[in-house]
């Protein structure tokens, strides 16, 4: 079974440009989580997806927004991009049934804002 | 609040074992994870635990759980220079369906020959 694949992998952006990611989860999983990992924060949740909706958010401002579609994958949009944003994003995905719990991780996008 | 703490630095010797701790406070977590990271890698899920559970060992893994000082160890038999790595303990947030996980700062394996 595929594992979680996420594009692209590597990105470079100037400060004000916005920037989408994209997940695929493993096959027959339905729930997609985002996370970011800087070197400064470590890893922060950013939000979760289950069939097409937004099941919990993170704490970060409103420039970070996803949605998922009916094939379960994911896209990750942020826009007016800070120097801060520079980060790995990660995504991580599960059964998403109350007892499937266990997250696995996609490779990550490294994104670089200039 | 939610906060996972770990040591940032752990050094070893090929062939010893590697202990690596955690320390969370939300006593309502029902799972707890351990994850590997290694360089320009994602993360890596070695093992996990349930909360009502002491002990879990898979291979060279044994993880400790301590419910009452809410701490969780990480034990790594015969290690190998192979293993050195960025090992991240994680504790699972659920609210009704929603959930998340937490993660601690991470520990920098290194072993050395």
């Amino acid at each position: 079974k595929a594992g979680v694949t996420q594009t692209p992998r590597y990105l470079i952006k100037t400060r004000g440009q916005q920037v989408t990611l994209s997940c695929s989860p493993i096959s027959g999983h339905r729930s997609v989580s985002w996370y970011q990992q800087t070197p400064g924060q470590g890893l922060q949740f950013l939000f979760e997806y289950f069939s097409e909706t937004q099941r919990n958010k993170g704490n970060f401002p409103g420039r970070f927004s996803g949605r998922q579609f009916s094939n379960s994958r994911s896209e990750m949009n942020v826009s007016t991009l800070e120097l801060g944003d520079s980060a790995l994003y990660l995504c991580a995905s599960t059964k998403g049934e109350v007892l499937s719990r266990t997250q696995y991780f996609g490779p990550g996008t490294r994104l670089t804002v200039l | 609040g939610e906060d996972v703490e770990q040591s940032l630095f752990l050094s070893v010797r090929e062939g010893d074992s590697s202990v690596i701790n955690c320390t969370y406070t939300d006593s309502s977590s029902t799972y707890l994870y351990w994850y590997k990271q290694e360089p320009g890698a994602g993360l890596q899920l070695l093992t996990y635990i349930f909360s009502n559970m002491d002990m879990k060992q898979d291979q060279r893994l044994t993880v400790l759980l301590n419910k009452k000082d809410k701490h969780l160890s990480l034990r790594i038999a015969d290690t190998q220079t192979g293993d050195s790595a960025i090992y991240f303990c994680a504790e699972l947030i659920s609210s009704g369906s929603a959930r998340q996980l937490t993660f601690g700062s991470g520990t920098q394996l290194t072993v050395l020959p």
